[in-house]
């Protein structure tokens, strides 16, 4: 099946810098990414969709200059969290779109990024 | 925009019984998906089953299955013989196009 993979899969940084997180589909080509945040015992939001090629389409209410999405090839987006501070501490989910079938293809969730901003 | 909605925070169940997980959304759309995903403490996002909507059976994956009732805009899901690893978060999703949406979720114990 289609594999996602998502690293790391934890990540603890100093307030004021910047942490990468990356995302790569690992047995197909992914036109469309989107990154998600949970914060603990709720539901998933999305934050951005990213597009091959193409600037980040972003959610209302998500600062793109402090979350900036890069999606270079068709197998990794990478989420990057500048100056990073305590409450964007969270957990950060990506999912692929696996394309060629159809209008609503399956989405693929990678394993998830725990970060703890001190 | 679309919504969904899961009115029970929590759930739980006996082993080897049956729960059931309730759904509603929101949409103007006639041509969507909906989904049941599973989070167990890993935080994996586990692809239970899904249903697309253009079609009147109910989908079953083995002890899961849902109950789609699309004019009332309702997608339970059901499961049965349920066992001590089924207990998770249970999250609702629709999906039309490229855009999922989440419901609130709801954690299911498993009680031995």
């Amino acid at each position: 099946g289609a594999v996602v993979s998502q690293h790391p899969s934890w990540v603890i940084c100093k307030s004021g810098t910047s942490v990468k997180i990356e995302c790569r589909s690992l047995d197909f080509q992914a036109t469309t990414m989107f990154w998600y945040r949970q914060f603990p015992k709720q539901s998933l939001m999305l934050m951005a969709t990213s597009n091959e090629g193409s600037k980040a389409t972003y959610e209302q209410g998500v600062e793109k200059d402090k979350f900036l999405i890069n999606h270079a090839s068709l197998t990794l987006s990478t989420l990057t969290v500048t100056s990073a501070h305590p409450e964007d501490s969270s957990f950060y989910i990506c999912s692929a779109q696996q394309p060629g079938q159809g209008f609503n293809s399956p989405l693929h969730f990678g394993n998830g990024t725990r970060l703890t901003v001190t | 925009a679309q919504t969904v909605t899961q009115s029970q925070p929590e759930m739980s169940v006996q082993e080897a019984e049956t729960v059931t997980l309730s759904c509603t959304y929101d949409t103007s759309e006639s041509d969507y998906y909906l989904f049941w995903y599973k989070q167990p403490p890993s935080r994996q996002m586990i692809l239970v089953i899904r249903q697309e909507a253009y079609k009147q059976q109910n989908a079953t994956e083995n002890r899961f299955s849902v109950n789609f009732q699309k004019a009332a805009k309702s997608f339970s899901l059901k499961i049965s013989d349920s066992q001590l690893g089924d207990a998770a978060m249970y999250f609702c999703a629709y999906l039309s196009g490229s855009r999922l949406t989440f419901g609130e979720g709801t954690q299911l114990t498993v009680n031995p």
